[in-house]
């Protein structure tokens, strides 16, 4: 199927395991993102990746690790999960960064830290 | 500090009547203002989006509207449909090489049958 897809869709792990989230997308696009969603921030860039083997920090990028060696995939790493980083995560992808540029995000990954 | 900022968090409107979702920014800099929207369990979806050379965009039953000068822009949904009961994100963004859209907190829709 076309599209962006998230796997898993929910995650409970516990404090300092190494969590990794994925994301496939099917239409090559460029752009790549990681956001976290939490009440009262709204979305937050965490990673993006302008092509593959290029990835930059966004605005929460601590405690976080990407990697993009295929332009359809592009996996977020918890190196070693804390309870601040429970949230919904959501990747994006877009042909473009920045102006009039629509951005295609998945359904959303909702992880728990226990 | 949020250079994107929707000050309510919540919103409740009849069916049929008009939803009007507030959004701030602090950043000249902004080139382009996109609305998504999100229902529960999914990701956002594009909705609307209006240039910064531009003070209204309109498509069907929504409108964005950008007062430059006051750094504010709306989205207009007329009239609201049960439907359209999600969050709404704003966000902007800017034509320089490099830059990363920016959202703003969101705003919860209930549109009431």
């Amino acid at each position: 199927d076309a599209g962006i897809t998230q796997s898993p869709r929910y995650k409970i792990t516990e404090t300092g395991r190494q969590v990794t989230l994925m994301c496939h997308q099917t239409w090559s696009h460029s752009y790549m993102f990681w956001y976290r969603q939490d009440l009262g921030h709204g979305l937050r860039l965490i990673y993006y990746s302008a092509a593959a083997d290029i990835t930059d920090k966004g605005e929460v990028p601590d405690g976080y690790v990407v990697s993009r060696s295929k332009t359809e995939n592009f996996p977020l790493t918890l190196e070693s999960a804390t309870r601040s980083q429970t949230s919904v995560y959501f990747c994006a992808s877009s042909e473009s960064q920045g102006g009039n540029t629509e951005a295609f995000f998945g359904q959303g990954t909702r992880l728990t830290v226990v | 500090d949020q250079q994107v900022k929707q000050n309510s968090p919540s919103l409740s409107v009849q069916e049929g009547r008009i939803s009007i979702l507030n959004c701030d920014y602090t950043n000249s800099m902004f080139d382009y203002f996109l609305w998504y929207k999100k229902y529960p369990a999914e990701g956002p979806t594009f909705l609307i989006s209006i240039s910064s050379i531009k003070d209204k965009n309109e498509d069907g039953r929504f409108t964005v509207f950008l007062n430059k000068s006051a750094k504010h822009l709306s989205l207009h949904i007329v009239p609201s449909q049960p439907g359209d009961s999600a969050v709404y994100f704003c966000a902007a963004s800017a034509d320089t090489g490099g830059f990363k859209t920016i959202f703003g907190a969101g705003t919860r829709l209930f549109v009431k049958a």
